[in-house]
């Protein structure tokens, strides 16, 4: 069973730009997440999606967005670039029901720099 | 910060030591996983805990759960040079009536464990 596919594993981008990062959920799985890893912050949660429908979001600014297709994969788009960006995107899915919370299955990462 | 602190935040042991970690946490929670990490790559989840339960084994893993002091350790037994890593611990939160996979990341431990 193939596992989580995030895609591209590493980017270079300039301030102002925009980026987008896409994930691919293991086959039935329909709940994605994302979350910001950085040296000073560590492991942020960004937001989740269920069902196409986004169940939860992080304190993030509204540069950060995602959203999530009916075959369950998912992206997220940062705008406008900012050097504190520079991160770690991890995403993350899970079979899990509504009614319970359970073990996340992670991607190895979108490594963002942005000079 | 919503954000869990995990005590050390570095430890280095010999081979065939134990390795302990300890997590605290702010919040209630419905469970609490441990998480491993090698140097920037993805997370790998090792171990689930309910907040009904106080113990829980997984082949050399060992976690206790103290819901009134909001405290969580890790003990890894019999510790391997492939066993060095970063780990961290995660409480899951409810969110809408309902479960989220939302998880609140602790700020890591960094074992290294030498040959």
């Amino acid at each position: 069973k193939a596992g989580v596919t995030q895609t591209p594993r590493y980017l270079i981008k300039t301030r102002g730009q925009q980026v987008t990062l896409s994930c691919s959920p293991i086959s039935g799985h329909r709940s994605v997440s994302w979350y910001q890893q950085t040296p000073g912050q560590g492991l942020q949660f960004l937001f989740e999606y269920f069902s196409e429908t986004q169940r939860n979001k992080g304190n993030f600014p509204g540069r950060f967005s995602g959203r999530q297709f009916s075959n369950s994969r998912s992206e997220m788009n940062v705008s406008t670039l900012e050097l504190g960006d520079s991160a770690l995107y991890l995403c993350a899915s899970s079979r899990n029901s509504p009614e319970y919370t359970g073990e996340l299955f992670f991607g190895e990462g979108s490594r963002l720099t942005v000079l | 910060s919503q954000q869990g602190e995990e005590d050390p935040q570095a430890l280095s042991i010999q081979e065939g030591e134990n390795a302990t970690m300890n997590c605290s946490y702010k919040t209630s929670i419905n469970n609490l996983q441990w998480y491993r990490q090698n140097s920037g790559r993805g997370l790998v989840h090792l171990i689930l805990i309910r907040s009904n339960e106080r113990e829980k084994h997984s082949g050399r893993l060992r976690v206790t759960l103290d819901t009134s002091k909001k405290s969580s350790s890790l003990l890894i037994t019999a510790s391997r040079a492939a066993d060095t890593a970063s780990y961290f611990c995660a409480t899951g939160l409810n969110s809408y009536g309902g479960a989220t996979n939302k998880l609140i990341f602790g700020t890591g431990t960094l074992l290294a464990v030498q040959p």
